[in-house]
């Protein structure tokens, strides 16, 4: 089984602080993704990558930006948290463009 | 227009009832959709594939109507076990991108 690793299941950070959200995946799956879910929002798309050091923009990349340096991991960086982005944050990742995602477990961040 | 959009619910039904929902997109291009299933506080999964007229698995079916721009699910013979939301999903254009409707949330009940 894939397995997707979301490297905490809670978080709370303080406004202005950098938080970094790691995720790592076990079975060489090119593409990784990062979403954020919000009651009646639905997920929506953060950032994903197609191969080591390359990034896309998705819908809502204001504040955020990420970094892929090996393929397994796929890293989320909040420069300075706001409250706003309390969230629940979910990585996935999938072998052949949208195909078998296979979502982490989620981190569950809240920004004080 | 969303590109996804779903009944949120939440629909309330008795053991062994059949539920059905419809999840509607605006992309008439789209040739592949997905129902997914998310648990309370916990990841969605991947529920079913649908790439023609429909797909079937044991209890579930799902079903496409491409004129009409919905998908549909239904669940035969509920279980407590089925209680969830269940994610629509389709993919944006020809990238790796997936659109996801905000969910339809299932309660069977005792």
């Amino acid at each position: 089984d894939v397995k997707v690793t979301q490297s905490s299941r809670y978080l709370v950070k303080r406004t202005g602080e950098k938080v970094f959200l790691e995720c790592v995946q076990d079975m060489d799956h090119e593409n990784m993704f990062w979403y954020r879910q919000d009651p009646g929002l639905g997920l929506r798309l953060i950032y994903f990558s197609y191969d080591v050091k390359m990034k896309e923009k998705g819908d809502i990349p204001e504040g955020y930006s990420v970094s892929r340096e090996k393929k397994e991991r796929f890293s989320l960086i909040l420069e300075s948290a706001s409250t706003n982005q309390t969230s629940m944050y979910l990585c996935a990742s999938s072998l052949e463009g949208f195909y078998g995602y296979t979502f982490g477990s989620g981190t569950r961040l809240t920004v004080v | 227009r969303k590109e996804v959009e779903q009944d949120p619910g939440p629909f309330n039904v008795p053991e062994g009832a059949t539920v059905a929902f419809n999840c509607t997109y605006s992309n008439s291009a789209s040739q592949s959709f997905f129902w997914y299933r998310q648990d309370c506080r916990k990841e969605p999964k991947l529920l079913m594939s649908v790439y023609s007229s429909g797909n079937e698995d044991g209890r579930f079916t799902a079903q496409l109507n491409r004129a009409s721009q919905y998908i549909s699910l239904l669940i035969r013979d509920s279980k407590l076990s089925d209680s969830a939301t269940y994610l629509c999903v389709v993919p944006i254009s020809n990238d790796y991108k997936l659109s996801f409707g905000a969910g339809t949330t299932v309660t069977v009940r005792a």
